[in-house]
């Protein structure tokens, strides 16, 4: 049974582009959930997608945006890229919109130069 | 709102010793709680979680924390220390009510020496 898939896992982007980062969930889940840790920090909560509609929303600004798509996958798109958005970017899946069932995927590290 | 607070950054240990990492959280609802590990290049693994009853949980590889209402704490300890246990752990809070995002603390990354 596959757990939570994302690609790539390795980017390198430069200053002003614009990266979409991709997630399978878990089989079985319905929510995705992605999370950005910075270097040497904890993750922190970006959104959330459920049914295909954005849930909840973290203290993040409208240069990430996302998707899901009717097979529950999802993207996160982020526009105009930082220097400070260099990070590991974490997606989770779970059943249904609580985090009692989080999995987590291994994470894209997304490097902005 | 939620916070967490994991106190120490780094936490060093020697194989076989006692582990304590310590987290305290502040919720304006009572929380659910968890534990996380990170190995290196890896994502997150879920080592235990609280969300109501019994206030001592058990969880994976030896691992338990318990619930502390008045004082606001979810400590994370480990009898004996092994090698492999070397790994960033992170503690995270959720609201009861509406659990469906995690707030993280800053983690503490924990050091076995052999």
């Amino acid at each position: 049974d596959a757990g939570v898939t994302q690609s790539p896992t390795h980017l390198i982007k430069t200053r002003g582009q614009q990266v979409t980062l991709r997630c399978s969930p878990k089989s079985g889940h319905d929510t995705v959930s992605w999370y950005q840790q910075a270097l040497g920090q904890g993750p922190q909560f970006i959104f959330q997608y459920y049914e295909e509609e954005e849930r909840q929303r973290g203290n993040f600004p409208d240069r990430f945006s996302g998707h899901q798509f009717p097979n529950y996958s999802s993207e996160l798109n982020v526009n105009a890229l930082l220097l400070g958005d260099s990070a590991l970017y974490l997606c989770a899946s779970s059943l249904g919109d609580s985090v009692y069932g989080y999995t987590f995927g291994s994470g894209t590290r997304l490097t902005v130069v | 709102a939620q916070s967490v607070t994991q106190l120490g950054s780094h936490v060093s240990v020697s194989e076989g010793a006692l582990v304590l990492l310590r987290c305290n959280y502040s919720s304006s609802v009572p929380p659910y709680l968890f534990w996380y590990v990170q190995y290196p290049n890896q994502g997150l693994q879920l080592l235990l979680k609280y969300t109501t009853g019994a206030t001592l949980v058990k969880g994976i590889n030896g691992f338990e924390a318990e619930f502390k209402k008045s004082e606001t704490s979810f400590h994370l300890t480990k009898p004996s220390a092994h090698m492999s246990d070397a790994a960033e752990y992170f503690c995270a809070v959720s609201p009861n009510n509406a659990g469906n995002m995690l707030t993280f603390g800053g983690g503490t990354r924990l050091m076995v020496k052999p």
